[in-house]
């Protein structure tokens, strides 16, 4: 199965701004890059997908370079509230999600 | 309901014991996933359902698991003869689900169920 690489963790202050950044070397053409978030006692949430280039909605925006082998979450402002593990993944023609270790993001006051 | 409801969300089983786990999806969703959670890892795929049909059970650690989906709707997961390491949080997806490219669906997560196996 696809395998993407993601820090284990990072942490950030109030009001910054987050890039969480995932290699994903063997992507396949038809794979989407999904991001969810997990908080504790939770199960994950959609966060953003895209295919290529740049994508946004009102809480994150995608960045995906030309050649697909990686990606980046950026959070805008990020507050306490983000704090929460982040998963990339891929979606494509396999039904189920692949999840990896994710990174835990830790917002700071 | 508006989204994916579990129940129970907590389960204490003794070792040996029978657990069944049952999810709500959001109505209208064809396809339904059952994830396994060991603590500090990222969900593992169990099972796979497009409407009634079981369509991908790769995923189920052992013969011990089964799971259901007779009506398309509700879902129950079964374990026969729990174990130790059976102790994990059971997540439960639905998704549209429709057409080919089906795993570009979001997939929406109910809260799971912490099973602790003694």
């Amino acid at each position: 199965l696809a395998k993407t690489t993601q820090p284990i963790s990072m942490d950030s202050y109030e009001g910054q701004e987050v890039n969480i950044t995932c290699s994903h070397n063997n992507i396949a053409t038809n794979d989407y890059i999904t991001w969810y978030q997990q908080f504790p006692s939770q199960g994950p949430r959609f966060i953003i997908q895209g295919y290529k280039t740049k994508v946004t909605n009102e809480v994150a925006s995608l960045f995906i370079p030309a050649d697909r082998k990686s990606s980046t979450l950026s959070l805008p402002r990020v507050s306490l509230s983000d704090t929460a593990v982040y998963y990339c993944l891929f979606s494509g023609s396999a039904r189920q999600l692949t999840f990896g270790s994710g990174t835990q993001l830790t917002v700071l006051p | 309901g508006a989204g994916v409801s579990q129940s129970p969300r907590y389960k204490v089983a003794k070792r040996g014991q029978d657990v069944a786990l049952r999810c709500d999806p959001i109505s209208g969703h064809v396809s339904l996933f059952w994830y396994q959670q060991a603590l500090g890892q990222g969900p593992e795929f169990l099972t796979y359902f497009q409407n009634e049909a079981q369509l991908d059970k790769s995923g189920l650690p052992s013969d011990r698991f089964f799971a259901e989906r007779p009506e398309g709707s509700v879902s129950t997961l079964k374990i026969q003869r729990t174990q130790q390491e059976d102790s994990a949080v059971y997540l439960c997806a639905s998704s549209l689900g429709r057409g080919r490219d089906r795993g570009h669906n979001e997939q929406f997560f109910g809260p799971g169920t912490r099973l602790t196996v003694l």
